[in-house]
C-alpha cells in the first residue's frame, strides 16, 4: 500500500496571501488529521475528519480550515497568511480497524515570507 | 498540554539497548500510551502503544509500570538510524472526541 501522501512538499508564500495543502490518506483509511510543527511550539494537533466531517479541532484561528472529499482526501487552507504561519504541515490518516494508530505523511514546509 | 514528561535528550551507544523513560503520572484508567519516533525532515512513525501489559512488536517493547504512571520504550539494539525524536504519548484509545497531544519528545542520540 502506498503511504499518505502531500503536496506540495515546499511551498513558498508572502504575507497576506492564502494556501492550500492537500494530502491523500492510506488506501482504505478514513480518518484524517492536520498537524502544524514549528521549532518553537513543536508538534500540535489542527484538526481531524471523519467521513467529510471535522470531528475535531485544535486551538488555532478561523484562518485555519479544511475540508475532506469523498474518497477521504483532505486539503487545508489557511488565508490572509502571517509570517509564524511558516512551519512543517503534517497529515495522518487512520483506520476503521485501528484508529488509534495514525501514519504520518512527509509533511508540507511552507514558508511565509 | 502535554499529559508526559519526557527527558530532553539522551545519548546510547550504537548496539546496546535504548530505554527512554516517559512519564504521565495523570494517566487515566482507559488511556493508552504510545510511542511516535520523528527522523529530521521526516513525518512521525509510529512505534507501539499500550495500556497496561507489556508490549513488543518488530520495532520495540514497551514497558509500563504496574501503577501506569510511567514507561519505557527499549530499543534492544540501536543503531544510527533509530537517531530520532521520540515522543510519548497518552490519549484514550476507542474515544474519537480526544486529540493527540505531542510533547517536546526526547532527542535520542546513537552514538558510533
Amino acid at each position: 500500500k502506498a503511504g499518505v501522501t502531500q503536496t506540495p512538499r515546499y511551498l513558498i508564500k508572502t504575507r497576506g496571501q492564502q494556501v492550500t495543502l492537500s494530502c491523500s490518506p492510506i488506501s482504505g483509511h478514513r480518518s484524517v488529521s492536520w498537524y502544524q510543527q514549528t521549532p518553537g511550539q513543536g508538534l500540535q494537533f489542527l484538526f481531524e475528519y471523519f467521513s467529510e466531517t471535522q470531528r475535531n479541532k485544535g486551538n488555532f484561528p478561523g484562518r485555519f480550515s479544511g475540508r475532506q472529499f469523498s474518497n477521504s482526501r483532505s486539503e487545508m487552507n489557511v488565508s490572509t497568511l502571517e509570517l509564524g504561519d511558516s512551519a512543517l504541515y503534517l497529515c495522518a490518516s487512520s483506520s476503521r480497524t485501528r484508529p488509534e494508530t495514525q501514519y504520518f505523511g512527509p509533511g508540507t514546509r511552507l514558508l511565509v515570507l | 498540554d502535554a499529559k508526559t514528561t519526557q527527558p530532553p535528550s539522551m545519548d546510547c551507544a550504537e548496539g546496546r539497548a535504548a530505554n527512554l523513560p516517559c512519564n504521565h503520572s495523570t494517566i487515566s484508567g482507559n488511556e493508552y500510551v504510545y510511542w511516535y519516533r520523528q527522523i529530521h525532515s521526516q513525518g512521525p512513525q509510529y512505534i507501539i502503544h499500550g495500556l497496561k501489559n507489556n508490549e513488543t512488536n518488530e520495532m520495540a517493547s514497551l514497558i509500563i509500570t504496574e501503577d501506569r504512571k510511567s514507561s519505557t520504550l527499549i530499543l534492544p539494539h540501536a543503531t544510527l538510524r533509530d537517531t530520532a525524536v521520540y515522543y510519548c504519548i497518552v490519549r484514550v484509545g476507542v474515544n474519537r472526541d480526544d486529540k493527540i497531544i505531542f510533547g517536546k519528545g526526547t532527542r535520542l542520540h546513537i552514538l558510533p
